[in-house]
């Protein structure tokens, strides 16, 4: 059974770097048949999709081109986990962020596997507020 | 790609149906020939989760009262009789097309 553990601070202060961690179970942050997401939660912008990184045979990544100035996202194969980034926080970073895992069959891609690609397990959400 | 619900509130009498409605900028066919449209239930104080993907495919435990449908811009997420438990804010979102982008989300409340 797959589970997502977030972990990070509730309290940044703004212009600085908001750093949050999401602990795989029951998967690999390398393997072949996932790929590993981020989205925040707002009242105010609501869900917005902040960047990915995948492995196949090397580490991929893709941002938000709104976020890119100022996300990374880091896979740790040791902890087997993968963390978020986001430096020069205001309070308009103020969200619930989420991890999320993205599953794919044996064929590692949306294409080859005829478009079943999924979210199919999120991490139980961690509440950032920005604010001195 | 902005993804439009409607509508945003959804009040429905237990036992009765409902309708969500999802319209994209543009469409959200892929270049491999897939639709990536999916629908996501957020019940209260919990993270989303997938009720379908690729406009229709039922993720696993989703009942049979939920169907999803549509084609290329326009999408409808139907609920053929609301229970309790379908309470909650229903999102649809595409992953055609980067970024990905998330509809505006609709309340599900018994009337």
């Amino acid at each position: 059974q797959v589970q997502l553990q977030q972990s990070g601070p509730g309290l940044v202060e703004p212009s600085q770097t908001v750093s949050l961690t999401c602990g795989i179970f029951g998967d690999s942050v390398a393997s072949y048949t996932a790929s590993w997401h981020w989205v925040r939660q707002s009242p105010s912008r609501g869900l917005e999709w902040l960047g990915r990184t995948y492995y196949r045979s090397r580490w991929y990544y893709d941002y938000a081109e709104s976020m890119k100035s100022r996300i990374t996202i880091n896979p740790d194969t040791a902890r087997n986990q993968f963390s978020l980034q986001l430096s020069s926080v205001t309070p308009e970073d103020t969200a619930v962020y989420y991890c999320i895992r993205q599953t794919y069959c044996s064929g590692g891609y949306c294409a080859t596997c005829g478009g079943d690609c999924y979210y199919d397990h999120w991490g139980q959400g961690t509440p950032v507020t920005v604010s001195s | 790609i902005v993804m439009t619900q409607t509508p945003l509130s959804s009040p429905v009498a237990l036992g009765q149906p409902a309708s969500i409605s999802c319209r994209s900028s543009q469409s959200l066919v892929h270049s491999d020939g897939n639709t990536y449209l999916h629908w996501l239930q957020q019940r209260p104080g919990q993270p989303p989760r997938l009720l379908f993907y690729k406009i229709s495919s039922r993720f696993s435990g989703v009942p049979d009262r939920f169907s999803g449908s549509g084609a290329g811009t326009d999408f409808t997420l139907k609920i053929s009789r609301v229970e309790a438990e379908d309470v909650g804010i229903y999102y649809c979102m595409q992953a055609t097309q980067f970024p990905w982008t998330f509809g505006q989300g609709t309340k599900v409340e018994i009337k």
